[in-house]
């Protein structure tokens, strides 16, 4: 079946503007998860969804950043007035409530003028 | 502080050789222990899990060990090949946190030499 994924491969913005990243999980996968992950560096986490809800935002770095998963299935991932240093990957993975698995996308590459 | 620590300098094996690769964790009570491998732009890939009452797991060519009093899980490849090259992530869910997302370290970059 499908796994995860993003959309769009590549991101290229100037400072200041915003963007938006989306995620399609495997279907069924009621958990998911946003991380960034910089040159030489592991995933870092942002926030997870249970269902429709944030489950746990503690790794958004700011009020710039924001994820929303309106149906519960496909999610987007909102940062507002670029900054530089938000360029990275920005992977997306999901699991089911069952397992401890998670399932990741190929990423965002996101690159910030 | 919370720390998970990864060789970060490349280990470069010949084929045929075993590859082992260091998880080491400080300040966690994790309940369970994850290794993903990551090629160059893609994403990272699940390969093994391993519980906090677990000492050894084994899958085909990759074994994992797990001890909590160390602090370490070990990762091996037996019988490494050069399409084992990539970069090896290790994971934990540690229940102290309350959080239900991993806490990955930095990956060790493994290079098999044909």
């Amino acid at each position: 079946g499908a796994g995860v994924s993003q959309t769009p491969s590549n991101k290229v913005t100037e400072k200041g503007k915003y963007v938006e990243l989306r995620c399609d999980p495997i279907s069924g996968h009621t958990a998911l998860y946003w991380y960034r992950q910089s040159l030489g560096q592991g995933p870092e986490f942002l926030i997870y969804f249970q269902g429709t809800g944030a489950a746990d935002d503690s790794g958004l770095p700011n009020d710039r950043f924001f994820a929303v998963r309106p149906e519960g299935s496909v999610s987007t991932l909102k940062i507002q007035r670029t900054e530089r240093g938000d360029s990275a990957v920005y992977l997306c993975a999901s699991s089911s409530a069952a397992q401890e698995t998670q399932y990741f996308g190929p990423g965002t590459r996101l690159l910030v003028l | 502080s919370q720390k998970i620590e990864q060789n970060s300098e490349a280990l470069n094996i010949q084929e045929g050789k075993t590859a082992t690769l260091t998880c080491n964790y400080t300040n966690y009570s994790p309940a369970y222990l994850q290794w993903y491998r990551q090629d160059p732009g893609r994403g990272p890939v699940f390969l093994l899990l391993i519980r906090e009452n677990e000492k050894e797991k084994r899958k085909e060519r990759l074994k994992v060990t797990f001890d909590t009093t160390l602090k370490q899980s070990l990762f091996h490849i037996t019988a490494s090949q050069p399409a084992d090259s990539a970069t090896y992530l290790c994971a934990l869910l540690s229940m102290d946190t309350g959080r239900r997302a991993l806490t990955f370290g930095s990956g060790t970059r493994l290079q098999v030499q044909p």
